[in-house]
């Protein structure tokens, strides 16, 4: 499946601040504010913790914080914390005739 | 608060059929403006998009699978099935079954199954 470019791996020291990238195109994430985010981990389902680019759901921290500029969405963690190692997804309605297309996946480790 | 889990056989032989059931409970297969879509992960990969069966039981299916994947809803036991033909050993994954806003929220998934490993043997 084609899929949005997140880089495959991010790290960072706890308190700082990191931003994970989800590459696009102008069938997707540049025409359409309908970028969702997801925390997954190991052995566990996704969870959702961003919608429609930056929309968080209830109950998720207002350390997680999403944005979009062109064909590249971002989600930013701020003030990371151990509980937040793990996979991140992003996912973009898109126009290409699957409707949905997810990203790569980006590894986040606190160090 | 919605519910949804998967069930079905763990292993399937090759050249033979999957097929899951993900039960519902705290919201409607068959009302409410959402559709129950199926996604996989194969281990160590990322996420695949499977397709979607809508409260009205309209179908879409990922281009790639359309072929060999149908979905269907049983509205009087709340659940939603896949059924996926010819497996092979690329159908290796974990399957889940998600919830979706309609039209454009069909990337948002707020409600998502544990998962359920599918190997496929030979």
């Amino acid at each position: 499946q084609s899929a949005l470019t997140q880089p495959a791996s991010v790290s960072g020291s706890p308190g700082q601040t990191i931003t994970i990238s989800c590459t696009g195109s102008s069938r997707d994430v540049g025409v359409y504010n309908y970028v969702s985010w997801y925390q997954q981990f190991p052995g566990k389902a996704p969870k959702l913790i961003i919608y429609e680019v930056s929309n968080r759901p209830s109950g998720i921290s207002n350390r997680f914080s999403g944005s979009k500029s062109g064909n590249t969405a971002s989600l930013t963690i701020s003030g990371i914390q151990a509980e937040d190692e793990a996979d991140y997804y992003c996912s973009s309605y898109t126009n290409s005739g699957t409707f949905v297309v997810f990203g790569t996946g980006t590894k986040v480790t606190v160090l | 608060q919605v519910r949804l889990q998967e069930s079905g056989p763990g292993l399937v032989k090759s050249s033979e059929t999957l097929s899951l059931t993900c039960s519902v409970s705290g919201a409607s297969v068959s009302t409410g403006s959402y559709y129950w879509i199926w996604i996989r992960q194969p281990p160590g990969k990322g996420l695949e998009w499977i397709g979607y069966i809508s409260d009205s039981g309209a179908t879409n299916y990922y281009p790639s699978l359309k072929s060999r994947v149908a979905m269907s809803a049983d509205r009087s036991k709340n659940q939603f099935s896949l059924r996926l033909t010819s497996v092979t050993a690329a159908d290796t994954a974990v399957y889940y079954c998600a919830r979706a806003g309609v039209g454009m929220r069909l990337s948002v998934l707020d409600s998502w199954g544990q998962g359920t490993l599918v190997t496929v043997s030979s």
